[in-house]
C-alpha cells in the first residue's frame, strides 16, 4: 500500500515567520511530487511541483525534495494570514496509469 | 481557457436515489481522476479514466459506484441507491498526460444524502 504521510497539525505561526510543512512517502520509486493548497470548503489548488532532488523556489514558496530520505517539504516565507489553509502533499507513484496519491494534509494557521 | 468544470456544485438526494456527477476536463486534457473527500479527511482516489477507458478503478467501492468518460461529453460518476455515508465532496481533476504531470481540480460537487 503506497502511502503519503503528513502531520495533520494545526501548525501555527505568526505573520511574517517561515512555515515549514513536511511530507514523507513510502514508494521509493516515486518521481513526481506536488503541493496543493485547499481553503476550507474549496477545491485543491496547485502551488508547486518538484521532480529533482534539491530546492525549487517560486516567490515565497520553496519546495525541497530528498529522495534518499523519501521526504518532501514546503517552506512558506513571510507567512501571511491569507496563507491559512490546508496544504496537501501529493505523489505520483511512477507507474504508468496511476493517479496522484494524496496525504491527509496539514492545516496551517497564520496569526496576525 | 476554462478550467475543470463540475456540475452540479451541490446535490441533495434522498436515501435510495441515484446521484450523477459530471466533470468536463480542461481543454486539451484527456485524463480524468475522481476523488472523494469526507469532512476533516484527505482526498481519497476513486477512479482514473481516459476517453472510453477505465485505467484504474482500485479506489471505487465495488457496489453502487460506476464511472465513465465517453468519447463525447463529460465524465460521469454515478452512485446508485445512495446512503448517508456517501455524503461527501467529490472532486474531479484532469491532466494532459497520465499521472506524472500536475492535475488541476474542479470546484467539486458536494453531495448530501438525506
Amino acid at each position: 500500500q503506497k502511502e503519503v504521510e503528513q502531520n495533520s497539525g494545526p501548525l501555527s505561526v505568526p505573520e511574517g515567520a517561515i512555515a515549514s510543512l513536511n511530507c514523507t512517502y513510502s514508494d521509493r520509486g516515486s518521481q513526481s511530487f506536488f503541493w496543493y493548497r485547499q481553503y476550507s470548503g474549496k477545491s485543491p489548488e496547485l502551488i508547486m511541483f518538484i521532480y529533482s532532488n534539491g530546492d525549487k523556489e517560486d516567490g515565497r514558496f520553496t519546495a525541497q525534495l530528498n529522495k534518499a530520505s523519501q521526504y518532501v517539504s514546503l517552506l512558506i516565507r513571510d507567512s501571511q494570514p491569507s496563507d491559512s489553509a490546508t496544504y496537501l502533499c501529493a505523489v505520483n507513484p511512477n507507474q504508468a496509469g496511476t493517479a496522484l496519491i494524496f496525504g491527509k494534509g496539514t492545516t496551517l494557521s497564520v496569526s496576525s | 481557457n476554462a478550467g475543470v468544470m463540475q456540475n452540479p456544485r451541490h446535490l441533495v438526494r434522498r436515501r435510495g436515489q441515484e446521484a450523477r456527477l459530471r466533470c468536463s476536463p480542461m481543454k486539451g486534457h484527456s485524463h480524468v481522476y475522481w476523488y472523494r473527500q469526507l469532512p476533516e479527511e484527505g482526498l481519497k482516489f476513486m477512479v482514473y479514466l481516459q476517453k472510453e477507458n477505465i485505467i484504474d478503478e482500485s479506489g471505487m467501492p465495488k457496489e453502487r459506484f460506476s464511472a465513465e468518460f465517453p468519447k463525447e461529453g463529460p465524465s460521469i460518476l454515478r452512485i446508485q441507491q445512495v446512503v448517508r455515508g456517501d455524503s461527501a465532496a467529490y472532486f474531479c481533476a484532469s491532466s494532459p498526460v497520465g499521472g506524472e504531470t500536475e492535475a488541476f481540480f474542479g470546484q467539486g460537487t458536494r453531495l448530501t444524502v438525506v
